[in-house]
Parts: C-alpha cells; sequence; structure tokens
C-alpha cells in the first residue's frame, strides 16, 4: 500500500507571493492533518479535515487555509507569504479523525526569501 | 495549551551504550507516541502507549507510559550507529483531539562508531 505523498518536495517562494501544498493520504484513509515543522517550533498543528470538512484548526493566522476533495486529497494555501513561513509542512494521513495513528508524508520544504 | 517536553534536547553517545530519553508534561493524555525523524524525510510511528504504566518494547527500544499518563521515556539498549535521528513524542490530549497530535521538539540523537 503507497504511503503519504505530497508535493511538491521542495519550493522556493519571495515574500508577498502565495503558495499551494498538495497532499494525497493512504488508500482508504480520509482524515487528513497538516503540521508545519520549525527548528523553534518543532510541528505545530495547522488544520485538520475529514470528508471534505475542516474539523479543527490550529492557532495560525487566517493566511493558511485548506481543503479537501472528495478522494480525501488535501490542499494547503499559504497567502501573502512571510520570511517566517519557511519551513518544513508536514501532512499525515489517519483512517478516522482525532486519532493517535497518523502516518506522515515526507514533507514539502519550502523556503521564503 | 498542552506542552510535552523532551530531554535531552540532544545527545551524542557511542555505539554500544545506553541511553534514555524523556518526555513530560502536566497534562494527562490518552495516549503517547514516540516517532523517529530522518533528515528531509517525515516522522516514523515507532509506537503507542495507551494504559498508564504500560511498557513495550521494540527489540532494542524500550518504551514506557507514566502511571498518570504525563510521561513517558525512551530507552536504548546497545545504540547502533543506524539509532541516529530525531525522536519525537507526541500526545493526544485527553481532553479531546481538537488541537491534533501535540509534539515535543524532539531529541537529537546521534550515535558515533
Amino acid at each position: 500500500k503507497a504511503g503519504v505523498t505530497q508535493t511538491p518536495r521542495y519550493l522556493i517562494k519571495t515574500r508577498g507571493q502565495q503558495v499551494t501544498l498538495s497532499c494525497s493520504p493512504i488508500s482508504g484513509h480520509r482524515s487528513v492533518s497538516w503540521y508545519q515543522q520549525t527548528p523553534g517550533q518543532g510541528l505545530q498543528f495547522l488544520f485538520e479535515y475529514f470528508s471534505e470538512t475542516q474539523r479543527n484548526k490550529g492557532n495560525f493566522p487566517g493566511r493558511f487555509s485548506g481543503r479537501q476533495f472528495s478522494n480525501s486529497r488535501s490542499e494547503m494555501n499559504v497567502s501573502t507569504l512571510e520570511l517566517g513561513d519557511s519551513a518544513l509542512y508536514l501532512c499525515a494521513s489517519s483512517l478516522i479523525p482525532s486519532t493517535d495513528t497518523q502516518y506522515f508524508g515526507p514533507g514539502t520544504r519550502l523556503t521564503v526569501l | 495549551t498542552q506542552l510535552l517536553e523532551q530531554s535531552p534536547q540532544f545527545l551524542s553517545i557511542q555505539e554500544g551504550e545506553n541511553l534514555t530519553v524523556y518526555c513530560n508534561s502536566s497534562s494527562v493524555f490518552s495516549s503517547l507516541q514516540w516517532y523517529r525523524q530522518e533528515p528531509g524525510e517525515g516522522p516514523v510511528l515507532l509506537v503507542t502507549v495507551v494504559t498508564g504504566g504500560e511498557v513495550k518494547k521494540l527489540k532494542r527500544l524500550t518504551f514506557q507510559f507514566g502511571d498518570a499518563r504525563k510521561d513517558s521515556s525512551l530507552h536504548i539498549t546497545a545504540a547502533q550507529p543506524g539509532d541516529t535521528g530525531l525522536y519525537l513524542c507526541a500526545g493526544l490530549y485527553s481532553g479531546g483531539g481538537a488541537d491534533g497530535l501535540t509534539f515535543g521538539k524532539g531529541t537529537h540523537l546521534i550515535i558515533q562508531p
């Protein structure tokens, strides 16, 4: 069974631009969570989607948004990029929402210049 | 906000030595997970502990969940260079998964041959 895939793996943007990251969960998994990982803050929860609905959202500004499609694939969007948005963005999939058993993808490394 | 404190932050030891990594919180967690992350990759789930006082073994790795479900430890016996990586503990807060998984900032482990 294929794991969680994320595209692109690496991305370089400049301040003020916007970016869209994509995540395909493990087949059969309907819940997708997004996390931001930085050296200073570690992994922080962004939001969780289940059945195309956002269930939970972390403490991030409204510039961070996401959505989930009927095939469970998910995208997250960051608008008006800031230097501090440089991070590894990780997607995790699970069979059910709000569960401890989550499987992570390799992440998208975003660099904002 | 539920916090998980990991110690030590960095650990560099020789091959063959034993080590213990700690994960502590003032909050009660319904479960705790340990992940290992290698550079450029997402975290890989090693184990989930659910019951207070539970001990799980994975080859040379021993995981323990505190009786009060507020802390956990990871003990590695006879460490090998392949054990090198970032070890993360994560918990699902017993008050519900509304904040997703809460992660510690991790322990950077280097095993020198």
